[in-house]
């Protein structure tokens, strides 16, 4: 069991460009969920799937961020026009069906925008 | 304003020592109390989590007390060990979703020996 792979481990941007970041659940969970870490605001919920469907996307902002589960393995958070303030380390984790108490996070994208 | 709030902010003590780590929340829709430990360039982990019919929560070494009527909880590591030093949220959730979390700031924990 290789974990929640998340891809890349680092990304570096220039403001305005687009940031496409990937995750892979571990294999068999049902639930995937995208957390957003920083010195300022700490662990900040983004956003979730349960068995590939968007169920809440509150913690997302309402513009330039996207996410998307088009099969069971595999998320991507995309951020359009980035911004410095959306330097962060992006966190994917999963969940199972049997207990879904548990989160599985991943290593985390380290975004940084200049 | 934060829903779930740790102190002390930072913490030390000599091994062998008991630590003692503080949270507090707002909502009262939340009903699941997972602590999640996180090491230097690692991911968060699941440590010990409690709901509210009950009043404590034991792994070992680590427990946790819970006061749902102050809307308290405290994590206790007892024996403390170098290895324990890390950072320790808190986080609270309600029935519905579970792993969708609302985190504590953080309590960096830091054990001496």
């Amino acid at each position: 069991n290789a974990g929640v792979i998340q891809t890349p481990r680092h990304k570096v941007t220039g403001k305005g460009q687009e940031a496409t970041l990937w995750c892979e659940p571990i294999s068999g969970h049902s639930a995937v969920f995208w957390y957003r870490q920083t010195i300022v605001q700490g662990l900040e919920f983004l956003t979730y799937f349960r068995n590939q469907a968007p169920i809440d996307d509150s913690g997302m902002p309402k513009e330039r961020f996207s996410a998307q589960m088009p099969n069971q393995s595999h998320s991507t958070l995309k951020i359009q026009s980035t911004q410095p303030q959306d330097s962060a380390v992006y966190l994917c984790a999963s969940s199972s069906r049997d207990n879904n108490e548990r989160l599985f996070f991943g290593h985390g994208t380290k975004l940084s925008v200049l | 304003q934060q829903q779930v709030r740790q102190s002390p902010q930072s913490l030390t003590v000599w091994e062998g020592e008991t630590a003692i780590l503080n949270c507090s929340y707002e909502d009262s829709t939340f009903d699941y109390f997972p602590w999640y430990w996180q090491f230097p360039r690692e991911s968060p982990a699941l440590l010990i989590a409690i709901r509210p019919v009950s009043n404590k929560k034991e792994d070992g070494r680590f427990t946790i007390f819970f006061n749902k009527r102050e809307k308290k909880l405290s994590l206790h590591i007892t024996d403390s060990q170098p290895g324990d030093s890390a950072t320790y949220f808190c986080a609270a959730s309600a029935a519905q979703v579970v792993g969708q979390l609302t985190f504590g700031r953080g309590t960096r924990l830091q054990v001496y020996a």
